[in-house]
């Protein structure tokens, strides 16, 4: 049974570029939550969302971030137009659905975001 | 006040002690509580969840909650250099939507 699936593991991207973070929940799971997570910091939240759902992006930057889970395919965490601030490991987590286990979080490897 | 607090550390133990870690959170609301493991270039790994008053325990590791004081710990006993690590305590929110992290705490065990 694969974890979450997260690519690419590292992306480099110029300033003004856009950045596509994509990943894949562990089989069974319908709950996918982003994170970020800058050195020697925790994790901070972002957004939490269910196929075709944003049940909650609190945490998300009011301009150039946005995420989608769509009905077939990975979620997606797209960055417009990069600035050197948003370098930094972003983690995807998935957890089952249901009352208790949708609560515990299974992470993916990150994807290392670096804007020269 | 931060959501989760904890103090950063590093905590450093000798191999074979017991390690405390210690967290405050300031939703009174909150029902659920974890403490994750994250090693260095790592992604986070549940280790434990609680969700009642009291002591829960798995194997080396002891998770204690009070609800009243909003505090939770995570006491490692029989600490191995291979516990070294950083250890995140979450939370998840009376909404039940979001889980918050704290900074975590460096621990060094040393052989």
């Amino acid at each position: 049974n694969a974890g979450v699936m997260q690519n690419p593991r590292h992306l480099v991207r110029r300033r003004g570029q856009e950045a596509r973070l994509r990943c894949s929940p562990m089989k069974g799971h319908s709950h996918v939550y982003w994170y970020r997570q800058l050195p020697e910091e925790g994790l901070k939240f972002m957004v939490y969302l269910q196929k075709e759902n944003i049940i909650d992006e609190s945490g998300m930057p009011k301009e150039r971030f946005s995420a989608e889970f769509p009905k077939e395919g990975p979620s997606i965490l797209r960055i417009q137009q990069v600035v050197r601030g948003d370098s930094a490991a972003y983690f995807c987590a998935s957890s089952p659905a249901g009352p208790r286990g949708g609560e515990k979080l299974f992470f993916g490897s990150g994807t290392q975001l670096s804007v020269l | 006040q931060k959501e989760v607090e904890q103090n950063s550390g590093p905590l450093s133990v000798p191999e074979g002690a017991i390690a405390s870690l210690n967290c405050t959170y300031s939703d009174r609301g909150s029902q659920s509580f974890f403490w994750y493991r994250q090693y260095s270039g790592k992604s986070p790994e549940l280790i434990m969840f609680i969700y009642s008053n009291g002591d829960k325990e798995d194997g080396r590791f002891t998770a204690q909650l009070n609800k009243a004081s909003q505090y939770v710990s995570l006491l490692i006993r029989d600490s191995q250099p291979s516990d070294s690590a950083t250890y995140l305590c979450a939370v998840l929110n009376t909404g039940g939507f979001k889980t918050i992290f704290g900074a975590g705490t460096r621990l060094f065990v040393k052989a």
